[in-house]
């Protein structure tokens, strides 16, 4: 069971706005900042949103994330084929003292 | 480009010890401002932070691992590497290291970049 809740499945059509959840709590989400990770198949992870909104460099303005209170969401707009793939959302926990990531939310593009 | 590089054993034994090293490339282990950590994925599911250690030798571990896990720090080779001892079956995942910058500690924490994994599998 996972610190971070996500939705396991998500999916839209090229060219829609999809949204994925992430719930925590006050010892997580709540008091610290909210990083997503894209992990397309058979690859590593990769940094695609850090301390709530911010994209690295190379990450296409079509992501986007925001948090409010003990939740946080990603969202991606204009959706394209290439968006498939496992999206993880990720806090530092105080509890924990550590980073604690959800389950994972697998994106399908229809 | 700092460039992050899994090696070791992909299979190792019921209650022995997995060892692995990363390998930092295009920057420097020493820096004042990164962590350097292990992450693992079980096959078809979500990932669990192992721990992070400092360029000092400071580390975190993750509770439900701490009694298992150590990491160390080679500076001289720009490597860092992670034993875990007494393993199982459960313990059959990828492996993953990846930087977080030093302020992790202090709740904003982010991991980038990260190497290519290795998949460890625990079997007799």
């Amino acid at each position: 069971q996972s610190a971070l809740t996500q939705p396991p499945s998500a999916s839209g059509t090229p060219g829609q706005r999809v949204t994925i959840s992430c719930s925590g709590s006050s010892s997580n989400i709540g008091s610290n900042t909210v990083n997503w990770y894209q992990q397309l198949p058979g690859t590593a992870p990769k940094l695609l949103i850090y301390s709530n909104n911010q994209r690295p460099s190379g990450v296409p303005d079509r992501f986007s994330g925001s948090k409010s209170g003990t939740s946080a969401s990603l969202a991606i707009s204009g959706l394209q084929s290439e968006d498939e793939a496992d999206y993880y959302c990720a806090a530092w926990d105080d509890s924990l003292n550590g980073p604690v990531f959800g389950g994972g939310t697998k994106l399908t593009v229809l | 480009q700092v460039h992050l590089q899994e090696s070791g054993p992909g299979l190792v034994k019921p209650s022995q010890t997995l060892s692995l090293t990363c390998t930092v490339s295009g920057g420097s282990i020493s820096s004042a401002d990164y962590y350097w950590n292990w992450i693992r994925q079980p096959p078809g599911k979500g990932l669990e932070w192992i721990g992070y250690i400092y360029y000092s030798g400071s580390t975190n571990y993750n509770p439900s691992l701490k009694s298992r896990v150590t990491i160390s720090v080679d500076t001289s080779k720009n490597q860092f590497s992670l034993k875990l001892s007494s393993v199982t079956a459960a313990d059959t995942a990828v492996y993953y290291c990846a930087r977080a910058p030093q302020y992790c500690s202090g709740g904003n924490c982010w991991f980038d970049p990260w190497g290519q994994g290795t998949l460890v599998t625990v079997s007799s």
